[in-house]
């Protein structure tokens, strides 16, 4: 069964970068890369979704190298209200595997 | 645009009991997925419905959980009976159409307690 490995937590300051990484060794051809935020008894928020190389959208960057085999998750200037519980998502058509996810807590 | 409602947000039952959890999707949304997630764990799927159809339950315990999509809109995700370890949250959410990738997204889900 594929896995997709996560640190477990993480802590940060306010106004630093911090980048959380994503193992998932089994991706398959067709597999995208999502990332989500979810809060205490919220769902899953969507952040960003990529395939290859670099995606940037207005909250996020994401990072994948060539062989697809990771992800990193970089989140520019953190702020207090980006302590949550970050995940990242495998799949596509035909499976859909998130990664055991990382809490990240920011400090003032 | 309202999100997706999923009821009830919480619910207690005994061990043995039925129970049944309901969702309305994103209007327009095609697919909708049911996950189960874990304390301190990710989500994993149960099912995932294309418009009425189920095309990926393979991690539904059949034995005991059964969905629907009726029309192709809202969905009951029931138990019978229920297990302590089916204590968990239950997170619907919808996505446009799963075959052009779409984002999904998530309603608030049930949490439910089986003493």
């Amino acid at each position: 069964l594929a896995k997709t490995t996560q640190p477990i937590s993480m802590d940060s300051y306010e106004g630093q970068e911090v980048n959380i990484t994503c193992s998932h060794n089994n991706i398959a051809t067709n597999d995208y890369i999502t990332w989500y935020q979810q809060f205490p008894s919220q769902g899953p928020r969507f952040i960003i979704q990529g395939y290859k190389t670099k995606v940037t959208n207005e909250v996020a960057s994401l990072f994948i190298p060539a062989d697809r085999k990771s992800s990193t998750l970089s989140l520019p200037r953190v702020s207090l209200s980006d302590t949550a519980v970050y995940y990242c998502l495998v799949g596509g058509r035909d499976k859909l595997i998130f990664g055991t996810g990382t809490r990240l807590q920011v400090f003032p | 645009e309202a999100g997706v409602v999923q009821s009830p947000r919480y619910k207690i039952i005994e061990k043995k009991q039925p129970v049944a959890f309901w969702c309305n999707p994103i209007s327009g949304h095609n697919t909708l997925y049911w996950y189960l997630q874990n304390l301190g764990q990710g989500p994993e799927l149960l099912i995932r419905y294309e418009n009425e159809e189920a095309v990926d339950d393979s991690q539904l315990p059949k034995d005991r959980f059964s969905a629907e999509r009726l029309k192709g809109v809202d969905s009951t995700l029931k138990i019978q009976p229920a297990e302590l370890g089916d204590s968990a949250v239950y997170l619907c959410a919808s996505s446009l159409d799963r075959r052009t990738q779409e984002t999904q997204y998530f309603g608030p889900g049930t949490r439910l307690l089986v003493l």
